[in-house]
């Protein structure tokens, strides 16, 4: 079945340094990817998205390429900010499942030091 | 503003009791989730409904039950026969089939702790 990879936090950076969160993934069908942020006692919210393969999410100074030939959707940022700090997670849809189901990653928690 | 709502943000409740938390949306989605989250933890789906009066299990359904009697209501029943009840819950909706990305909307969340 479908399944999402991404590394394990938490991962700690200094303000400024740059970022990436290794993402992963296995489908059966034509999957859209996402990257998902949740702040500490919040719900989720959408980061970025990329619907095909090449296309590439941004948001926020956050980027994610949909590469289909390693199956990844890594996360980057050139330079990390304290509000940054939260938990990401990578997830996608799959289209070829009529469930309307997103499967997530296990999430990686991010911690910025000042 | 269009969005998802559940209440109440946090709430206790004695082991033993039935509590059943709120979940409205006004973006005119067709399916709806819940979720559960442990700290440190990552979502697991507990039931989703894609069209009103219809629903499906999701991973973790066992102590749980849901209601879909409107396109904007989800509410879901922690009952006595869940064994850990205390986490934190999330409520998300998306398009469904009839949207391509389907990208999914979630509500604050509702931290359940059982006394």
């Amino acid at each position: 079945g479908d399944s999402v990879t991404q590394m394990e936090g938490p991962v700690t950076l200094s303000e400024e340094a740059f970022l990436t969160i290794n993402c992963t993934y296995t489908a059966t069908g034509y999957p859209s990817l996402f990257w998902y942020v949740q702040y500490p006692g919040e719900g989720l919210q959408l980061l970025l998205k990329a619907t095909k393969a090449d296309d590439k999410g941004s948001n926020k100074g956050f980027e994610a390429t949909y590469r289909k030939e390693t199956t990844s959707f890594h996360l980057e940022k050139g330079s990390v900010q304290v509000s940054d700090s939260a938990v990401y997670f990578c997830a996608l849809s799959d289209h070829g499942n009529r469930d309307d189901k997103i499967i997530f990653g296990k999430g990686t928690r991010l911690h910025i030091l000042p | 503003d269009g969005g998802i709502t559940q209440s109440p943000k946090y709430l206790f409740r004695k082991e033993g009791q039935n509590v059943t938390l709120s979940c409205e949306q006004n973006l005119n989605h067709d399916a709806m989730y819940w979720y559960r989250q442990d700290p440190g933890q990552g979502l697991r789906l507990i039931y989703y409904s894609q069209i009103v009066n219809d629903f499906q299990k999701g991973d973790i359904a066992e102590g749980y039950s849901v209601s879909r009697e409107k396109k904007e209501s989800f509410p879901l029943t922690v009952t006595s026969a869940q064994k850990n009840p205390t986490a934190f819950y999330l409520c998300a909706s998306s398009i469904g089939t009839s949207g391509y990305y389907n990208e999914q909307f979630f509500g604050p969340g509702t931290r359940l702790t059982v006394l």
